[in-house]
């Protein structure tokens, strides 16, 4: 099993521009999320889906969008890059809630 | 106030010691979890606890839940034990509280 995957590692923006980071898991995990780290803070949920289908914001929500389509893919998409979004996203999922989570390696953004 | 706290932010530890990072949380709980990230970054889970003590090798984690408060030993460390420690509360609700992370680094 490859566990949870990203892509890309690494990503460089314009300020404006938009991209999408890809988030798969192959252990049939019903609940996925994303969060960002940014020095100096613990992670922060961005969005999460407790299945296909369904998601919901979490924290720090403004400027990013989700869909899950699949019960493997959980995308991540930067609408309008900005420079308050540079920072380290991971993806994670776990069968359960109030379970252990299984994170992806992650991407480091840098939004110029 | 951050809901989950910890400390020491840095620590740096001779090989050998045995190591302390502590984690106090101000929210109700209804799981607690001790993650590592090494260096390159990907997070690995050491422990989910709700009560008592658990231990898996040199690792010990124990959590007070009626002083809100959980400790992550490591017992004779080592220079591979370099990493940050993250602990992270579940609080319901689908929300997970994490704390800032303590960077250990143990010296040969």
């Amino acid at each position: 099993n490859a566990g949870v995957t990203q892509t890309p590692k690494f990503q460089v923006l314009k300020t404006g521009q938009s991209m999408t980071l890809q988030c798969a898991q192959d252990m049939n995990h019903e609940y996925m999320s994303w969060y960002r780290q940014d020095p100096g803070m613990g992670l922060r949920l961005i969005h999460y889906s407790v299945g296909a289908g369904i998601t919901d914001q979490g924290e720090v929500p403004n400027g990013y969008n989700v869909s899950r389509s699949t019960t493997e893919d959980f995308p991540l998409r930067l609408l309008s890059a900005a420079p308050s979004q540079t920072s380290v996203y991971f993806c994670a999922s776990t069968p359960f809630p109030y379970n252990e989570q299984f994170f992806g390696p992650g991407t480091r953004l840098t939004v110029l | 106030k951050n809901e989950v706290e910890q400390s020491p932010q840095n620590l740096t530890a001779q090989e050998g010691e045995f190591i302390t990072i502590n984690c106090s949380y101000s929210v109700g709980i209804s799981a607690l979890h001790w993650l590592q990230q090494h260096p390159g970054g990907g997070i690995v889970s050491l422990f989910m606890l709700s009560s008592g003590k658990k231990k898996h090798g040199r690792l010990i984690a124990t959590i007070n839940i009626q002083e809100k408060h959980s400790s992550l030993h490591i017992t004779a460390s080592h220079p591979r034990d370099s990493a940050v420690y993250i602990c992270a509360a579940d609080t319901g609700g689908f929300k997970t509280i994490f704390g800032a992370g303590t960077r250990l680094f143990v010296k040969a």
